[in-house]
């Protein structure tokens, strides 16, 4: 059973920009979409932007545009984001997660633990 | 951006009780419509795919209808591991939105 592996905790600053990654263990995204989706504390999830690796096809929210970027390493089957110009408001679990559609889009199957990103002066 | 809206925002229930969440699109979203729980400090677990569509391993109390902008969750028979936050996502078009939350409470 493939589990999404996400890389550790951040703390940044205001201003700095913040990487985490997401592997793929035990399977790899060749035949997956791969969606970030993030959750500040006490609010609902809200979706970031979603890859297909196996096309190299990005589409992200319009909130995030210019600021967000979603990459993969198909040899390593890692995907990452990585957000820029920090704030505050960024402070929250990012989350990776799966699905099977890749001509269309399909619903998540298996979400990744989370990682916490704190941005904080 | 279609917006994903849900109702009630939370609910209290007991054990045994058959629980009815509703999540309503701005606009057709076709069978294009999921849901997850959620509990505290844990991330999201998929549920139903394509309204109806249970994910591998979910329990047969849980089911969903509904198509274009309308769509229930009913679980059935509610069980002490039901407790948890429930939401709905369309992904028709991007962005692919979330519902806002139903926090399913012990009575």
């Amino acid at each position: 059973q493939v589990q999404l592996v996400q890389s550790g905790a951040e703390v940044k600053k205001p201003g700095s920009s913040v990487m985490v990654s997401c592997k793929a263990s035990g399977g790899t995204f060749t035949n997956y979409a791969i969606t970030w989706v993030r959750q500040a504390p006490g609010q609902g999830p809200e979706w970031m932007g979603r890859i297909i690796p196996m096309l190299d096809v990005v589409n992200y929210a319009q909130k995030f545009k210019g600021r967000l970027t979603i990459t993969t390493d198909e040899s390593t089957s890692t995907v990452y984001l990585e957000l820029s110009s920090l704030r505050s408001e960024d402070t929250a679990v990012y989350y990776c997660a799966r699905d099977p559609g890749v001509i269309t889009a399909d619903a998540i199957d298996i979400w990744g633990r989370g990682t916490m990103v704190t941005v904080s002066s | 951006d279609i917006q994903m809206t849900q109702s009630p925002s939370s609910l209290s229930a007991s054990v045994g009780d058959t629980v009815t969440i509703t999540c309503r699109a701005s606009q057709d979203i076709g069978n294009w419509l999921a849901w997850y729980q959620q509990k505290p400090e844990k991330a999201p677990k998929s549920l139903i795919y394509a309204v109806s569509s249970l994910q591998s391993g979910v329990p047969s109390r849980f089911s969903g209808s509904g198509s274009g902008t309308d769509f229930t969750l009913t679980i059935s028979s509610l069980q002490p591991e039901d407790f948890a936050t429930y939401y709905c996502q369309h992904y028709n078009t991007y962005p692919f939105t979330f519902g806002p939350g139903t926090k399913v409470d012990i009575k």
